[in-house]
């Protein structure tokens, strides 16, 4: 398998702009992570989702962002309008989770968004 | 709230060191993981444990449940061993689902040769 992959791998835009990532998870597995990684805050959860259905998304900031998992095989998580401050790696991890226990986490190489 | 403290922040030793690197969490969890982020690089994950020990190459990682506490050793350390190492912890709902990841705020290691 090619494992978890994310799409774009940077990303430069102007503040107010929509920005789209993407992940692509290890095929069979049923949970799927977006996590945000900055210089201060260190790595935090944004949202996660078991079986394509989301399951906390207390960590996703504020209205501004989304996140959707339309198939076991593919996320999206916006950012509309976009700010300077969202400027941060983005990853994606998936797992295979088995009766309620999670599994082995395997991130994506992470989205490097900068906003001006 | 789950707390994740680990220590030390910032560790540079000499090759050949052994290396502890220590973990601390304040709820009770249904899994802990080590992972490893080289600079610039991405996330990959070491050891995910619920109890016990495990062992891969010259990584050992415990944990000690009652104590809410793990660590993470790396025998005959070399300079290829220089990264951040992160621990993240899952906790247990009493619903028993898991949660998604606290993470602790990284050991930086630098291994000199």
């Amino acid at each position: 398998d090619a494992g978890v992959i994310q799409s774009p791998r940077h990303e430069v835009t102007e503040m107010g702009q929509e920005v789209t990532l993407r992940c692509k998870p290890i095929s069979g597995h049923n949970s799927l992570f977006w996590y945000r990684q900055t210089m201060m805050r260190g790595l935090e959860l944004l949202i996660y989702f078991n079986n394509n259905v989301p399951i906390d998304d207390s960590g996703m900031p504020e209205d501004r962002f989304s996140a959707k998992m339309p198939n076991a095989s593919f996320s999206t998580l916006k950012i509309q309008p976009s700010e300077p401050r969202d400027s941060a790696v983005y990853f994606c991890a998936s797992s295979l989770a088995r009766w309620g226990f999670p599994g082995e986490l395997f991130f994506g190489e992470g989205s490097r968004l900068t906003v001006l | 709230k789950n707390e994740v403290e680990q220590s030390p922040q910032n560790l540079t030793a000499q090759e050949g060191e052994f290396i502890t690197i220590n973990c601390s969490y304040s709820v009770g969890i249904s899994a802990l993981h080590w992972l490893q982020q080289h600079p610039g690089g991405g996330i990959v994950s070491l050891f995910m444990l619920s109890s016990g020990k495990k062992k891969h190459g010259r990584l050992i990682a415990t944990i000690n449940i009652q104590e809410k506490h793990s660590s993470l050793h790396i025998t005959a350390s070399h300079p290829r061993d220089s990264a951040v190492y992160i621990c993240a912890v899952r906790a247990m709902y009493s619903g028993g689902g898991a949660d998604g990841l606290t993470f602790g705020k990284g050991t930086h290691l630098i291994i000199q040769p």
